[in-house]
């Protein structure tokens, strides 16, 4: 079975400071991995996604991510980040023959502080 | 291309009641997906649905039922409906049969029962 644990349940940080939000995830077989973020009485929006190749992948908004898989580890990082960057943000990882059931973290609520 | 819709928004039941939740895919997706959201549990599958056959389902009561119909719509039902079923319910669509096709969530559906 897959499992996903987010480090940190709060991370608050200044504007225009770099944050990074960790993530670590369990399983026995190659995965998919994603990061969501969702806004206020919003659903959740895909922000980048992990699927083959590249180890570091670009997403959304100036987000990045990086695929260490000796680490089993799927970071989210922003060089220099905006008020409107507050919100949770969603690590998830997807395996499997069939279907599409994805395991998510338990988030990260980051707060940008003016 | 209009995104996934979920109708209502919000509902208010009391206990015992039962209630249907509505999800309308991004077109051409087949694959819809259910998630109950609370904060003490984060994201929890319910279960998915591709061409009108549940492929996956999650570890919940069957009290939690579904279906798809033939133009890839959706509806998820709660019966019996017990305090601790307060939650938002996330539906998900996604293009294909892959467990790398990213899902695109709807605004969700605020249930509160009392």
């Amino acid at each position: 079975a897959q499992s996903v644990t987010q480090l940190d349940s709060q991370v608050p940080v200044f504007e225009e400071a770099p944050v990074e939000l960790r993530c670590n995830y369990s399983s026995s077989v190659s995965v998919y991995l994603f990061w969501y973020v969702q806004y206020p009485n919003q659903g959740l929006q895909l922000l980048l996604k992990y699927l083959s190749g590249s180890t570091l992948v670009k997403g959304i908004n100036g987000f990045e991510a990086e695929f260490n898989k000796s680490q089993t580890s799927f970071h989210l990082r922003k060089p220099s980040v905006h008020i409107s960057d507050t919100a949770e943000y969603f690590c998830a990882v997807s395996a499997g023959a069939t279907g599409n059931q994805f395991y998510f973290g338990t988030g990260t609520s980051l707060t940008v502080i003016p | 291309k209009a995104g996934v819709t979920q109708t209502p928004r919000y509902l208010i039941k009391t206990r015992g009641q039962q209630v249907t939740l509505s999800c309308s895919p991004i077109s051409g997706h087949r694959s819809v997906s259910w998630y109950q959201q609370t904060p003490g549990q984060g994201l929890q599958f319910l279960f998915e649905y591709f061409s009108e056959t549940q492929r996956n389902k999650g570890n919940f009561p069957g009290r939690f039922s579904g279906r798809q119909f033939s133009n890839s719509r959706s509806e998820m039902n709660v019966s019996t409906l017990e305090l601790g079923d307060s939650a938002l319910y996330l539906c998900a669509s996604s293009l294909g049969t892959a467990y790398n096709s990213p899902l695109h969530f709807g605004n969700g559906t605020r249930l509160t029962v009392t």
